[in-house]
């Protein structure tokens, strides 16, 4: 089982900062914390990925709280093409299988 | 990012063939991964694809069904055997880079639709 949960569905207004949040409550000390999109009839589009630090790259920012049980991820300025059902998964360090939860559709909007 | 090609991109099959999905990595790889995606549904791993042994196989899924073959870091397939609608599906191959952290990347996905 996914060891994440993640809202359904949020929406966003074009050229705001989307914010999808991620509860990891039983996350152990060894385990990342993945984000992934997947854009229809596309494959899953890696995003970004941290384990204890907060973390930024071109496409996002990862927000991890101090106790590790839930994170946020940042798009900062959404745009239309952002919309997408976005997953974020927990792997342990050992192991580079990805279980993946039923994700958030994020919907853009103009 | 690691470059995953798969193909076909799409195909149509007849229920009871089988059909053949390649994997090509753009660089040697150690890990990879083949998933199903039903229609609607999240993403669920088949097995992991070794280099020189057996493929690793989840729970509720066969080899007899399954078949997988990695014949060295670059390359893998995964056939559907003896299909029926219920195969109906996104298949998708994925690869750890090696030497890049711990990314793991994607394939565009192989749409079968079984009839």
């Amino acid at each position: 089982d996914a060891k994440t949960t993640q809202p359904p569905s949020m929406d966003c207004a074009e050229g705001r900062a989307a914010n999808l949040p991620c509860n990891h409550s039983t996350i152990s000390g060894n385990e990342y914390v993945y984000w992934y999109r997947q854009i229809h009839s596309q494959g899953p589009q890696y995003i970004i990925h941290g384990l204890k630090n907060n973390e930024t790259n071109e496409m996002a920012s990862l927000i991890i709280t101090e106790d590790r049980k839930s994170s946020t991820l940042i798009l900062p300025h959404a745009t239309l093409r952002d919309t997408a059902v976005y997953y974020c998964i927990v792997r342990s360090d050992s192991n580079y299988q990805l279980i993946w939860g039923a994700g958030t559709k994020l919907i853009i909007k103009p | 990012s690691a470059v995953i090609s798969q193909k076909p991109s799409r195909d149509i099959c007849q229920r009871g063939t089988s059909l053949t999905i390649q994997c090509q990595v753009d660089s040697q790889v150690t890990m990879m991964f083949w998933y199903r995606q039903q229609p609607g549904q999240s993403l669920t791993l088949i097995a992991t694809a070794n280099q020189g042994s057996e493929a690793t196989y989840e729970s509720g899924f066969v080899i007899d069904k399954f078949p997988i073959s990695r014949p060295n870091l670059t390359f893998s397939t995964l056939t559907v055997s003896n299909m029926s609608p219920e195969d109906s599906s996104i298949y998708l191959c994925s690869a750890r880079r090696d030497r890049l952290g711990n990314t793991i990347y994607f394939g565009e996905g192989s749409w079968l639709t079984v009839v």
